[in-house]
């Protein structure tokens, strides 16, 4: 089960805040995303990164935003601007965005208050 | 893009039956298909995999079956158990994952 951490399992949200969610990895991967899960629907791809210093935005990054100062950790902030945040929040990660098994985090649960 | 669906979004069998679960893709790039078992509030946990070159792999009580042609994938599980239930996910891959809407399958004892 180890391998890549998320933190908090659960968050909540208050109207107008923003909020991070953590995610780390010692898997010494390159590659990291963030996925949005909504109940009865797929994963969204949010933002992925390749490598250090370097993100892209996925499919629904309106309303988000990340970082990737270091290899291991690669947060995410739901800012105000995301009007329906409530969601299951799924960080991944892989040893590059050529390769393809994916390993995922146990998922933070964010709801607002 | 890439546009993966999914089918059924629910599968009732009783113990002991096979389940199938079926994707279709639409971008003929696609390379890598991967499925995933997700139980409730958990992780998704990659379960089976194929790779575009390839037309079925199995392993153990579960394979993977791919149709290049015809753009669609099946996961088939076989002597089915309690412990299976869970939702199931397809996923196609080109430069990105693109996954399907999820399959939650119960097994009745």
């Amino acid at each position: 089960d180890g391998g890549i951490t998320q933190s908090p399992k659960y968050l909540f949200r208050k109207e107008g805040q923003n909020v991070t969610l953590s995610c780390e990895q010692n898997l010494n991967h390159d590659a990291m995303y963030w996925y949005r899960q909504d109940p009865g629907q797929g994963l969204r791809l949010i933002y992925y990164s390749q490598i250090v210093n370097d993100f892209q935005k996925g499919d629904i990054a309106e309303g988000y935003s990340v970082s990737r100062e270091k290899k291991e950790s690669f947060p995410l902030t739901v800012t105000s601007a995301q009007k329906n945040p409530t969601a299951f929040y799924l960080c991944a990660s892989s040893l590059g965005t050529e390769t393809e098994k994916l390993f995922f985090g146990s998922g933070t649960q964010l709801s607002v208050l | 893009g890439e546009n993966v669906e999914q089918h059924p979004s629910t599968l009732s069998v009783q113990e002991g039956d096979s389940a199938v679960i079926k994707c279709t893709y639409s971008d003929s790039a696609s390379n890598y298909f991967p499925w995933y078992k997700q139980e409730l509030g958990k992780r998704p946990q990659l379960i089976i995999d194929i790779r575009s070159n390839v037309g079925e792999k199995k392993d153990q009580r579960i394979a993977v079956t791919l149709n290049k042609t015809a753009k669609h994938f099946s996961l088939h599980i076989t002597e089915t158990q309690p412990e299976d239930s869970a939702v199931y996910f397809c996923a196609a891959k080109i430069t990105k994952f693109y996954f399907g809407s999820g399959t939650k399958l119960n097994v009745k004892p």
